[in-house]
């Protein structure tokens, strides 16, 4: 399968923990992006890579939120002490240089209890 | 700030039915319109639009955009159950700006 994977697809966690994901992107595409789903809403936009560097980051981006890239390849999102509201679907997307098309993963679903 | 609008939220039709779509916007440094499908996963894409009065089509589903009155339209004909899915809008100025999108149920 060479499409854009996540890991891992569910995560339950308690608040207060940490939690890590991880996208791995198609490969050769050199813009990767993540992005937050809950029920009703379409996905919002959290940070963006080109290659290794990240160029935007949204204001829903707490400080409790970061992402790498270190590799321009993967990308990891960590949320530290995780709160109820942290609690959605978490995608990721990329895309081929100059294109505007963004292939999203299945998603890892986080539930914070 | 960057505004995109989808209607209906939700719309429920019978199979043989033609639906419209439709998606407005408000963004800064517009570059292109995108249109998406989601089922009880990842959204799929549909079509990218960049230049006004292009219709793009694909099979039963079409779209068109009109970047002076700021919107785009998805035409979806003879729809069947399979159809039955949240339909997204979404603008890059550099990632995607989504809008909340529009709940389609196809009734047998």
């Amino acid at each position: 399968d060479t499409g854009v994977s996540q890991d891992p697809r569910h995560k339950i966690t308690k608040r207060g923990q940490n939690v890590t994901f991880r996208c791995d992107p198609i490969s050769e595409h050199n813009r990767l992006y993540w992005y937050r789903q809950t029920l009703g809403q379409g996905p919002e936009f959290l940070t963006y890579f080109q290659n290794e560097a990240q160029l935007e980051k949204s204001r829903l981006l707490s400080d409790r939120f970061s992402a790498e890239r270190p590799k321009g390849s993967f990308s990891t999102l960590e949320i530290q002490r995780t709160e109820q509201g942290d609690s959605a679907m978490y995608l990721c997307a990329s895309s081929p240089r100059q294109a505007h098309t963004q292939y999203f993963g299945p998603g890892t679903r986080l539930t914070v209890l | 700030e960057d505004k995109v609008v989808q209607s209906p939220l939700s719309l429920v039709v019978h199979e043989g039915d033609t639906v419209t779509l439709n998606c407005s916007y408000e963004v800064t440094n517009f570059r292109s319109l995108l249109w998406y499908k989601q089922e009880k996963k990842a959204p799929t894409f549909l079509f990218m639009l960049t230049s006004s009065g292009i219709e793009k089509k694909s099979g039963r589903l079409s779209s068109i955009l009109d970047k002076k009155e700021l919107f785009s339209i998805l035409n979806i004909t003879a729809t069947q159950t399979g159809d039955s899915a949240v339909y997204l809008c979404a603008v890059v100025p550099y990632a995607l700006n989504f809008g909340k999108g529009t709940s389609l149920l196809v009734t047998p």
